[in-house]
């Protein structure tokens, strides 16, 4: 199946800093996901983005809808450790077949 | 509500032998979905169902993998025989509307199966 391309693949970062990802595909999508993923645990939705251009904030993270429709991009504000985990984007055309990145694991350094 | 249940949470067994993994969606969700998650290969869907009919099973990897659907509030994903490039995590996700209706619902993921297959 298809892959979505994320990057960075994996961020060390001090307490207190931002943090920005993105995600990018060679098909265009009209939907764009991101979740963050605990170990031993399941995806937990973040941030829905349904419109090109739009921008989603949900508490210290906000999200971006890109332009092109073939990408979208995650910032977290003032990271904190329990931020720490890895976060996936997922994207889909059809409402239900989603594909997903390849990840971008986060530490948080205190 | 308790969310997604997946049982067993670890199952570790040799190759060729049948494996069965089971799921309870959240009550009143219409969408039921199996995905599978490696290091290599990342999160894939391999089947959805909606209203217990299969839908989209195109992710399903080969004849060796079935999913079923008796009733709304149990599912299963078999394996036979399992060979060991079937380890993994499995998800069981369930939505109430689908995924992707402007602003509607989301996919809410259970704890997931982590499969060994020796």
């Amino acid at each position: 199946g298809q892959q979505l391309n994320q990057s960075p693949q994996s961020m060390f970062i001090q307490e207190g800093e931002d943090v920005s990802m993105n995600c990018t595909s060679s098909s265009i999508f009209n939907t764009w996901l991101w979740y963050k993923q605990d170990p031993g645990e399941g995806p937990v939705l973040l941030i829905a983005l349904y419109k090109a251009g739009e921008l989603t904030s949900n508490g210290r993270l906000t999200a971006q809808f890109g332009i092109t429709r073939k990408d979208s991009f995650l910032n977290i504000s003032a990271s904190i450790p329990s931020d720490v985990g890895i976060y996936f984007c997922a994207g889909s055309n059809t409402g239900n077949q989603f594909y997903f990145g390849t990840g971008t694991s986060l530490t948080v350094i205190p | 509500d308790a969310g997604v249940i997946q049982s067993p949470r670890h199952e570790v067994t040799e190759m060729g032998q049948e494996v069965t993994l089971r799921c309870k969606p959240i009550s009143g969700h219409d969408y039921l979905f199996w995905y599978r998650q490696t290091m290599m290969r990342g999160l894939e869907l391999l089947i959805y169902f909606n209203n217990n009919v299969p839908i989209d099973d195109s992710g399903m990897p080969e004849d060796r993998f079935s999913a079923k659907m008796p009733n709304a509030s149990f599912s299963t994903l078999k394996i036979q025989p399992s060979e060991p490039r079937d380890s993994a995590v499995y998800f069981c996700a369930s939505s109430l509307l689908g995924v992707g209706l402007a602003g509607v619902d989301t996919q809410y993921f259970g704890p997931g199966t982590r499969l060994t297959v020796l």
